[in-house]
């Protein structure tokens, strides 16, 4: 099976710009979950998709979001980037009640 | 207090030595708990799952897991080299849906020849 698949790789943005990052499942998979990756903060959970309803959602700004196709893809955007938005953001997908999956992750740049 | 904290590190071993990874949480009701390597500029990769209290084999990796003391642990036995990256403990907290993980802050690992 293929893994986790995660669009772009790599992104250089400015402050006050808006992006939106593209993941794809393992298929089979109908949970995704996005996390942020800083050298400070370590890794934290954004939000988590299933069947295109947002299950649960971490302690981030109204900033970002993220929503979920019927094909189980996803999409999570931040708007009005800020310096401090510079991260590796992850997705993951798991199988219901699984283990999950992180696909190789969106360098994300803002200047 | 963090939710999920990991032995500080960086932590070196020898190359064929032992190395012992700690995580502590503190959610009482937490179900699952994961052990993920991540190398440097790369994503997290499993390597053990541990649902039950006890010890869990996988080849060199053994996870332990003790539920009333709320402590999970990672063992590597015959360490080399190639184990040498940030080990991520994230557990599954209670009442929460397999896809919310909390992660520890990782705990750098260097196996040197």
């Amino acid at each position: 099976k293929a893994g986790v698949t995660q669009t772009p790789r790599y992104l250089i943005k400015t402050r006050g710009q808006q992006v939106t990052l593209s993941c794809s499942p393992i298929s089979g998979h109908r949970s995704v979950s996005w996390y942020q990756q800083t050298p400070g903060q370590g890794l934290q959970f954004l939000f988590e998709y299933f069947s295109e309803t947002q299950r649960n959602k971490g302690n981030f700004p109204g900033r970002f979001s993220g929503r979920q196709f019927s094909n189980s893809r996803s999409e999570m955007n931040v708007s009005t980037l800020e310096l401090g938005d510079s991260a590796l953001y992850l997705c993951a997908s798991s199988n219901l009640a699984d283990t999950q999956y992180f696909g190789p992750g969106t360098r994300l740049t803002v200047l | 207090q963090k939710e999920v904290e990991q032995n500080s590190g960086p932590l070196s071993v020898p190359e064929g030595a032992i190395a012992s990874l700690n995580c502590t949480y503190s959610d009482r009701g937490s179900q699952s708990f994961f052990w993920y390597r991540q190398y440097s500029g790369k994503s997290p990769e499993l390597i053990m799952s541990i649902y039950s209290n006890g010890d869990k084999e996988d080849g060199r990796f053994t996870a332990q897991l003790n539920k009333a003391s709320q402590y999970v642990s990672l063992l590597i036995r015959d360490s080399q080299p190639s184990d040498s990256a940030t080990y991520l403990c994230a557990v599954v907290a209670g009442g929460t849906s397999y896809g919310k993980l909390t992660f520890g802050q990782g705990t750098i690992l260097t196996v040197h020849p």
